[in-house]
């Protein structure tokens, strides 16, 4: 199975800062199929970025996705309140489909 | 619009069976894929198992023993069932559709209880 390691674990930012989480994988996965979900608490995933960098329907802007590889990496270009979630990344390449172990995003 | 939806027990006894129902509506089931994904409490996500769009089933090979997935076009439903159920199945567990192997919508997600 491939492995994602997903960093930080949790990240606590000031509104209109700017947080990245990296995700490394333990093989090579095609950026068509690496995605990323936003999860509030009490909610269930939401998709917010597809194939590396493409936002999901309805998704800010500040939100972004790049990478290759075996590394990526999700930016918030300036959080706000609403952000504060936790985020995983998720790998569709192969089976078994595999997700990272999240990153929680708090407001200082 | 696209929706779907969990039913099922909230709790089941350790080493009996849990049967999960997805309905869902906004899509058709010959066109999309449609997996369960489940989540303990406190915890990540753990892809369970997918029906493709043509009826062919994928399996997490760590749930593959005791897993079956299957559909009711028909009703729009997808099936889950799962045996010898454990402690460790405690969880919530979600459908979602699938595009380019994400998972684009997503049900509420039902939350089973195995209790010992």
């Amino acid at each position: 199975a491939i492995v994602l390691n997903q960093s930080p674990s949790s990240i606590i930012a000031s509104q209109g800062e700017k947080v990245t989480i990296t995700c490394r994988a333990s093989s090579s996965i095609s950026s068509n199929y690496l995605h990323w979900y936003q999860q509030k608490p009490g909610a269930f995933p939401k998709l917010v970025i597809y194939s590396t960098s493409y936002r999901a329907s309805g998704v800010p802007s500040r939100f972004s996705g790049s990478g290759s590889g075996t590394s990526y990496s999700f930016t918030i270009s300036r959080v706000e309140a609403e952000d504060v979630a936790t985020y995983y990344c998720q790998q569709g390449s192969s089976n078994p489909f595999t997700f990272g172990s999240g990153t929680k995003l708090e407001i200082k | 619009q696209v929706q779907l939806k969990e039913s099922g027990p909230g709790l089941v006894q350790a080493s009996e069976t849990l049967s999960l129902t997805c309905t869902v509506s906004g899509f058709s089931l010959t066109s999309y894929h449609v997996s369960w994904v489940r989540q303990p409490p406190g915890k990540g996500l753990e892809w369970m198992g997918r029906i493709r769009s043509g009826g062919s089933t994928d399996y997490n090979s760590a749930l593959k023993s005791r897993l079956s997935i299957s559909r009711d076009t028909s009703k729009s439903q997808v099936l889950l069932k799962m045996n010898s159920l454990q402690t460790e199945d405690t969880a919530i567990y979600y459908c979602t559709r699938s595009a380019y192997n994400s998972f684009d919508y997503w049900g509420q997600g039902v939350m089973v209880t195995v209790s010992s």
